[in-house]
């Protein structure tokens, strides 16, 4: 079975810059997150889609950050403009979801950002 | 808010001796699941433990659950150099969370051959 993919795995850019993240889920899996990992610290969600609809996006910061999910497979998330705070590892995972409990995320090996 | 915390935040051990890593929360919850970070192969799965289960075995891997004192722990037994990585427990909280996982800072064990 494929694993979670995401693209790029690196990306530098300047502040004010825009960027966006590409997700591509294990097939079959219903619920798609983002996470936010910053040096030393745990994966912090940013936004869960159950199919194509947003079932969480409380962390996300969304004056500058955006995410869609079309046609319930891929996602991409977008950060525009970027700031220095920014930084930091976007974690792609999936799982299957049995009712409200969580079962096992998959993730993929992230996009490591940089921003100057 | 935080939920997962762990604790100690690193571990530094030889191989072959045991290492517990410890994690505490604050709300109800429906799991409890503990998963590794190393820069090889990323963010990993280890064991989910549900909120009616006491402990669970997975190879070298035993995971306790504690609901009224809110705690969990993960011990690796015969550590191994390949067993260097942080570990990260992450909670389920209960309602309609819908999946939701709120991760911890992590504990950093080191191996040393």
């Amino acid at each position: 079975e494929a694993g979670v993919a995401q693209s790029p795995r690196y990306k530098i850019i300047e502040k004010r810059q825009s960027v966006a993240f590409w997700c591509n889920p294990i097939s079959g899996h219903a619920t798609l997150y983002w996470y936010q990992q910053i040096l030393g610290q745990g994966p912090k969600l940013l936004i869960q889609f159950q199919n194509n609809g947003v079932v969480d996006d409380s962390q996300l910061p969304k004056d500058r950050f955006s995410a869609e999910r079309l046609k319930g497979v891929d996602s991409t998330l977008k950060i525009q403009p970027a700031k220095l705070e920014d930084s930091a590892v976007y974690l792609c995972a999936s799982s299957r979801l049995v009712g409200v409990q969580a079962e096992t995320q998959y993730f993929g090996p992230g996009t490591r950002l940089l921003v100057l | 808010s935080q939920q997962g915390e762990e604790d100690p935040q690193a571990l530094s051990i030889q191989e072959g001796e045991n290492a517990t890593m410890n994690c505490s929360y604050k709300t109800s919850i429906n799991n409890l699941q503990w998963y590794r970070q190393n820069s090889g192969r990323g963010l990993v799965h280890l064991i989910l433990i549900r909120s009616n289960e006491r402990e669970k075995h997975s190879g070298r891997l035993r995971v306790t659950l504690d609901t009224s004192k809110k705690s969990s722990s993960l011990l690796i037994t015969a550590s191994r150099a390949a067993d260097t990585a942080s570990y990260f427990c992450a909670v389920n909280a209960g309602g309609t969370s819908y999946g939701k996982l709120t991760f911890g800072q992590g504990t950093i064990l080191t191996v040393h051959p």
